[in-house]
């Protein structure tokens, strides 16, 4: 099946720094979601971003579908974006997402 | 705008007992799909419906089942609780069954003593 991979796994951030996330994907995708979960554990919608680039205030994101890699960047980081950012994939059939291990971001003040 | 609703939000069960999660999915949309999310796990797919089929079927137990209903609500059926079973269960929903962007609800926190 298809593998996700997602780095790095952990970062630490000082308020105001910015920070590039990546995440790798085995095979051929038709779709790609970022998600923050909040320390509630809600599992915010940042992006569907199967190619291309999209911009949400100060959050982006960019996905090479056949260089199979997204990357989130977030500027200006502040202490509420803490929490852990999943990249998932749909699997081969389409019918279920495959999510990364997760980048957990730690952002102080 | 309407999002996926979960309930309950919290439960707490002891070992051997049953549960029932209830999902509701965004109007219009006919695919609904469960996640599990153990502690500091990346959620994991359990089952999936489209249109009140089972569409897809992942890591689930045998102690586990699930539906959907003609109003498109799902509920999952746990039963013979285990400890393991502790977690985040995650409902989410899309307007078709491949290729679309999901959406998540709020999850339902299940905690078995």
């Amino acid at each position: 099946g298809i593998q996700v991979e997602q780095s790095p796994p952990d970062l630490i951030l000082q308020e105001g720094a910015n920070s590039t996330l990546r995440c790798n994907f085995s095979d051929s995708v038709n779709n790609l979601q970022w998600f923050h979960q909040n320390p509630w554990g809600q599992l915010i919608n940042l992006f569907y971003i199967p190619s291309g680039t999209k911009q949400n205030g100060r959050l982006s994101a960019t996905t090479v579908a056949t260089e199979r890699y997204s990357l989130l960047y977030i500027s200006s980081s502040q202490t509420t974006d803490s929490g852990v950012y999943f990249c998932a994939v749909f699997n081969q059939a389409g019918t279920a997402l495959i999510f990364g291990k997760g980048t957990t971001l730690s952002v102080s003040s | 705008a309407a999002g996926v609703i979960q309930s309950p939000r919290h439960l707490i069960k002891e070992k051997r007992e049953t549960a029932t999660l209830k999902c509701y999915p965004i109007p219009r949309h006919d695919t609904v799909y469960w996640y599990q999310q153990g502690p500091g796990q990346d959620p994991q797919f359990l089952i999936s419906f489209y249109e009140k089929m089972q569409s897809d079927k992942g890591s689930i137990p045998d102690r586990f089942s699930a539906q959907q209903f003609s109003d498109y609500h799902s509920e999952l059926n746990m039963s013979s609780l285990e400890l393991g079973d502790s977690a985040l269960y995650f409902c989410a929903s899309s307007p078709s069954t491949t290729a679309k962007q999901q959406y998540f609800g709020p999850g339902t926190r299940l905690t078995v003593t």
